[in-house]
């Protein structure tokens, strides 16, 4: 199956600071998605995005599907902004979405 | 509001009992999925199901069983617990040819086996 390799596993942040998140992966990108699991454990959908970039308010994500590899931007970080980030490819097999380990980031005010 | 609705929000059991999660969506999607989270990790594809009808294995099936009870309704049954299967239990939808919309989760079930 596809590995998937996110960087940096921990980041510590005060607010304000910007951050970016890094996820690699061993096979070629088919339907890449960010998803940041709160604090309560809820898992959002952030950007699907298998290539180019796209933006939301201060979040921003780039997949180079070339080089098999896309960015998390996260701009003036806030504490509601804590949790779990995970980047996840969808594969060929219906259903079976290969996750990273995922970025713990904690905002600090 | 739309979305995966799951329940229960946590569960103990002890060692041999059952159990049965449910999940339900009302987004009208048809293909709908159960993942388990361990501690540092993703998520883990149990069973899916990729319309009504019809369910297939995931990467750890062994230990679950699953029934699409119709459109809406996607169970997970745990027959005779163990303490391996203490996890997350996430829930999810999706509609297949709408990917832009990517998956919906639903809040996840805490499952605790002692």
């Amino acid at each position: 199956g596809i590995q998937v390799e996110q960087s940096p596993p921990d980041l510590i942040l005060q607010e304000g600071a910007n951050s970016t998140l890094r996820c690699n992966f061993s096979d070629s990108v088919n339907n890449l998605q960010w998803f940041h699991q709160n604090p309560w454990g809820q898992l959002i959908n952030l950007f699907y995005i298998p290539s180019g970039t796209k933006q939301n308010g201060r979040l921003s994500a780039t997949t180079v599907a070339t080089e098999r590899y896309s960015l998390l931007y996260i701009s003036s970080s806030q504490t509601t902004d804590s949790g779990v980030y995970f980047c996840v490819d969808r594969g060929s097999t219906l259903g079976r979405l290969y996750f990273g380990r995922g970025t713990q980031l904690t905002v600090w005010p | 509001n739309a979305g995966v609705t799951q329940t229960p929000k946590f569960q103990v059991l002890k060692t041999g009992q059952s159990m049965t999660l449910q999940c339900a969506q009302d987004m009208n999607h048809n293909s709908m999925y159960w993942y388990r989270q361990d501690p540092g990790m993703g998520l883990r594809l149990i069973y899916y199901s990729a319309s009504e009808g019809t369910t297939d294995k995931g990467e750890v099936p062994n230990g679950y069983n699953v029934s699409r009870l119709n459109k809406r309704e996607f169970s997970l049954r745990l027959e005779s617990a163990a303490p391996s299967q203490t996890s997350v239990y996430f829930c999810a939808s999706r509609q297949p040819g709408q990917v832009i919309y990517g998956y919906t989760f639903g809040s996840g079930t805490r499952l605790t086996v002692v």
